[in-house]
């Protein structure tokens, strides 16, 4: 079993609609919590972020995570079609050598259209 | 803005060759990662480096090794390259007590 599993997509949604991307893992010493998008052609890039369990917003996109389930979430209200990409989350633990290495989901590709 | 580069955006290689792909950062970033990235496996972590010299494997490391002589430089290996080993490949940065990591753009690696 991987350690963190992503919803697989693809996902297609009109412009305007709230997209749901969710991730569930089974370590439970993670404690770090990312949101990366990337670009066709391009690296990812930090989108969002969250420490321990609880919510997060930035604009039109909101982070959930909720440990006891070991479910992460990301809510983007609103879609544009800028907003399609590769989502991909992340997680890390909080300490050792092993600080920061990232564990990534499979990534969801995520189609906006006008 | 931190620059993470990777020395190629695209190389086609032969099955046996040795391969050298590079990465650098101009951030003093002490951690620096080599993932691949495959359609429905996500990003897999190679190998990582938390100091000069210092490394340690990640989930897939069969098949690779790596270098860190200088802090921003960190080269991932491919000492007998093989088809399965055709995948797009990401180097990646974050400095010690942070969690944002950035990436390079990216080599797209083809071995025929």
């Amino acid at each position: 079993q991987k350690e963190v599993e992503q919803d697989p997509g693809p996902l297609s949604v009109p412009e305007g609609a709230i997209v749901s991307l969710n991730c569930t893992y089974s370590n439970s010493a993670f404690q770090y919590f990312m949101w990366y998008r990337q670009y066709s052609r391009k690296g990812p890039e930090l989108l969002m972020y969250t420490y321990s369990s609880g919510n997060k917003e930035d604009g039109r996109f909101t982070a959930q995570v909720d440990k006891s389930s070991k479910y992460i979430s990301l809510f983007i209200r609103d879609s544009q079609p800028s907003d399609s990409a590769t989502y991909l989350c992340a997680m890390s633990y909080a300490g050792g050598t092993s600080y920061g290495k990232l564990t990534f989901g499979q990534g969801t590709i995520l189609t906006v259209h006008p | 803005d931190v620059k993470v580069t990777q020395s190629s955006r695209y190389l086609v290689k032969r099955t046996g060759e040795k391969v050298f792909l590079e990465c650098v950062q101009d951030m003093d970033h002490e951690n620096m990662f080599w993932y691949r990235q495959d359609p429905g496996l996500g990003l897999r972590l190679i190998y990582f480096s938390y100091d000069v010299k210092m490394k340690e494997k990640g989930d897939i490391p069969e098949g690779y090794s790596v270098s860190r002589e200088k802090k921003e430089r960190f080269s991932l290996i491919l000492e007998s390259a093989s088809t399965n080993q055709t995948s797009m490949y990401l180097c990646a940065s974050k400095g010690w007590g942070s969690f944002r990591a950035f990436f390079g753009q990216g080599t797209r690696l083809t071995v025929v």
